[in-house]
């Protein structure tokens, strides 16, 4: 059970859009419509964004779009702010016997 | 208003056993379909789960740490609790609860506890 695959880093000015992917395989991502997306600041506790691939929880604003292709998933924040800066996390449903997959994580910096 | 909490040790000794317990309100882990479990973040690192308890105690435990790992619930009282033996340094992280209604999606999370492993 191997953590799906994000970039390290992404970045963008005010007011631009940032995408991120989440790469995994057939038994995760790309076998169910089960991803999530979530938030976390510096210190903490995650926040959910995203969850079944592109469905936004009450609250959350529609800057934040969710899609998946294949084995991999995306989320994308348009119309950047400065508090969108922070680690963003995917997550996928693998199964019924076994646990959940995180993704590596992707620092997003608004320069 | 769903909440969670973590209560537990901040620190413990290599080789001792970690006890940690998530206590929550406004749901209750006997209706069908929700699941709480547990959660850790080792400092800088990414997020991975250790152990889910579902409403009808069926659990689940990441494999490389099943051997060490015990995940049970009180509905009585709202909490469950997390065993882990045999703590080493490399398991020094904050540990989270969790709700999850289903498919892994965690809706609601505790604010986190950091347990450290030194002697």
């Amino acid at each position: 059970q191997s953590a799906l695959t994000q970039p390290p880093s992404a970045s963008g000015s005010p007011g631009q859009s940032v995408t991120i992917s989440c790469t995994g395989t057939s038994s995760d991502v790309g076998g169910y419509n089960f991803v999530s997306w979530y938030q976390q600041h510096p210190g903490k506790a995650p926040k959910l964004m995203i969850y079944e691939v592109s469905k936004r929880p009450s609250g959350v604003p529609d800057r934040f779009s969710g899609s998946k292709s294949g084995n991999t998933a995306s989320l994308t924040v348009s119309g950047l702010q400065a508090e969108d800066e922070a680690d963003y996390y995917c997550s996928s449903y693998a199964g019924t016997n076994i646990l959940g997959v995180f993704g590596t994580g992707t620092k997003v910096t608004v320069l | 208003q769903i909440t969670l909490k973590e209560s537990g040790p901040t620190l413990v000794k290599p080789t001792q056993t970690l006890t940690l317990t998530c206590t929550f309100s406004e749901f209750s882990l006997s209706t069908s379909g929700v699941g709480v479990g547990w959660i850790r973040q080792p400092p800088e690192k990414a997020l991975e789960w250790l152990a889910l308890i579902y409403w009808n105690d069926d659990k689940r435990y990441r494999p490389s740490l099943k051997s060490r790992l015990t995940i049970t619930k009180d509905t009585s009282k709202n909490q469950v609790v997390l065993t882990m033996t045999n703590m080493d340094p490399v398991d020094t992280a904050t540990y989270y609860c969790a709700h999850t209604g289903g498919y892994y999606k965690v809706d609601y999370w505790g604010p986190g506890t950091l347990v450290t492993v030194s002697s």
